[in-house]
């Protein structure tokens, strides 16, 4: 079946632009997370939804960042006024939620890499 | 939070010979540990799983193991393959139910 899809793969920016990702993660999976990876460092959580509860944000990197999640499936991770150190893979994943969501595999997008000139 | 640790960053190994890839954590509450494996282009990608009640778990080629007391984790791959180049992520679920992730680990397999 279809995995989640990440849009668009590659995004160069100005600086001071801002730019919306989007992801659409697996149908039927209730958790949805975005992850930022920069060269050569791990995978850095950003947000995390999961069905109608309040995000848990608390991995945003400041307040430019921000993320929704319409009706429950796609989601857009919005940057205001970027700047070079925003470039980085971001990635988005989603799980089904069995009681803990953490205990649910994650399934990843093959992500947005964006480059802030 | 936890924080959790990859070593070596970088492993070369031939064809045929086993690689294994290390990592420590620091919550003792950490209960979930998954690896991933990204190819170059595309995102991770489960490989296999580990819960802190069970010691070693195999699938095919590849195994976990995790020490508990030490609070650490590999991740081993027997006769290696071509296909098996990538980085390989650790990870760990701490007593803040976030998954924290190690920053990778670029394995090499020679032909």
């Amino acid at each position: 079946g279809a995995g989640v899809s990440q849009s668009p793969s590659n995004k160069v920016t100005e600086k001071g632009k801002d730019v919306e990702l989007r992801c659409d993660p697996i149908s039927g999976h209730t958790a949805l997370y975005w992850y930022r990876q920069s060269l050569g460092q791990g995978l850095e959580f950003l947000i995390y939804f999961q069905g109608n509860s309040a995000p848990d944000k608390s991995g945003l990197p400041s307040d430019r960042f921000s993320a929704e999640r319409t009706g429950g499936s796609v989601s857009t991770l919005t940057i205001q006024r970027t700047q070079q150190e925003d470039s980085a893979v971001y990635l988005c994943a989603s799980s089904l939620s069995r009681g803990n969501p953490y205990n649910s595999p994650l399934h990843f997008g093959n992500g947005t890499r964006l480059t802030v000139t | 939070g936890e924080n959790v640790e990859q070593h070596p960053s970088t492993l070369s190994v031939q064809e045929g010979d086993s690689a294994v890839i290390k990592c420590t954590y620091s919550d003792s509450a950490s209960n979930y540990f998954p690896w991933y494996k990204q190819e170059l282009g595309k995102g991770p990608q489960l490989i296999i799983d580990i819960r802190s009640n069970v010691g070693e778990k195999k699938d095919q080629r590849i195994a976990v193991t995790l020490n508990k007391t030490a609070k650490h984790f590999s991740l081993h791959i027997t006769e290696t393959q071509p296909e098996d180049s990538a980085v390989y992520f650790c990870a760990a679920k701490g007593g803040n139910n976030r998954l924290a992730f190690g920053k990778g680990n670029q394995v090499v397999v020679i032909p």
